[in-house]
């Protein structure tokens, strides 16, 4: 079974600043996937970054970005030039080994507030 | 395309009542997937579809709890004699590739 750990239940950034949440997780499997899901505040649940456990080459999309250490079984969330609008609560999850569609295993979250 | 679709989007019921929610999927999805989420928690996995068939089931998911997704389409999960600890946000969400896309849950309320 996996666990997902997100140690930080609140974190806060100024406007145009950097961000970065943290996430460690549990599993026996050797190939898998991890992703970091964005849920505003009563909306939905949409993908912000995925990552493919067997690329060593950390994921990458526009201003977010990931560091991916196997080996520790972390998986850290960056968010450069913070907007307003990224406040939400951030999840981490790793999916279901072996497959890229497998059940998602949620951490608890953390909540992410943006100052102008 | 109208994204996945979930109603009610609010229920309320008495303790012992039985409760029925309905996921629309987007509709060449063939992954269909039902998780819990409590207040100022992750969501819980409870049960994947892939077309019609079942294929995984949560130890979360109590007798009391089915869930069906006749010829592969949209998917019903009803909670039969629910109790109060079934208060909850209901999520579905569905995925051709690795990405799941998530309706805006049905939030339970029970009395």
């Amino acid at each position: 079974a996996q666990t997902v750990t997100q140690s930080q239940p609140e974190m806060s950034v100024q406007e145009a600043e950097t961000v970065t949440l943290s996430c460690t997780y549990d599993t026996s499997e050797s190939d898998y996937y991890l992703f970091w899901y964005k849920q505003p505040p009563s909306r939905q649940m949409i993908l912000v970054i995925r990552q493919e456990a067997y690329k060593q080459q950390n994921a990458t999309e526009n201003r977010f970005s990931v560091n991916f250490q196997k080996a520790a079984k972390s998986f850290s969330l960056k968010i450069s030039d913070s907007q307003l609008g990224d406040a939400a609560m951030y999840f981490c999850a790793p999916n279901a080994g072996g497959t890229s569609y497998g059940k998602l295993t949620f951490g608890q979250g953390t909540i992410l507030t943006v100052h102008p | 395309d109208t994204g996945v679709s979930q109603n009610p989007r609010h229920k309320i019921t008495k303790r012992g009542q039985n409760v029925t929610f309905r996921c629309d999927p987007i509709s060449e999805h063939n992954r269909l997937y039902w998780y819990r989420q409590t207040l100022g928690q992750g969501p819980e996995f409870l049960t994947y579809f892939q077309n019609e068939a079942q294929l995984e089931k949560s130890r979360l998911l109590s007798d009391r709890f089915s869930a069906e997704r006749p010829k592969g389409s949209f998917s019903t999960l009803e909670i039969q004699r629910t109790e109060q600890g079934d208060s909850a946000m209901y999520l579905c969400a569905s995925s051709e590739g690795d990405e799941q896309f998530f309706g805006p849950g049905t939030r339970l309320t029970v009395l």
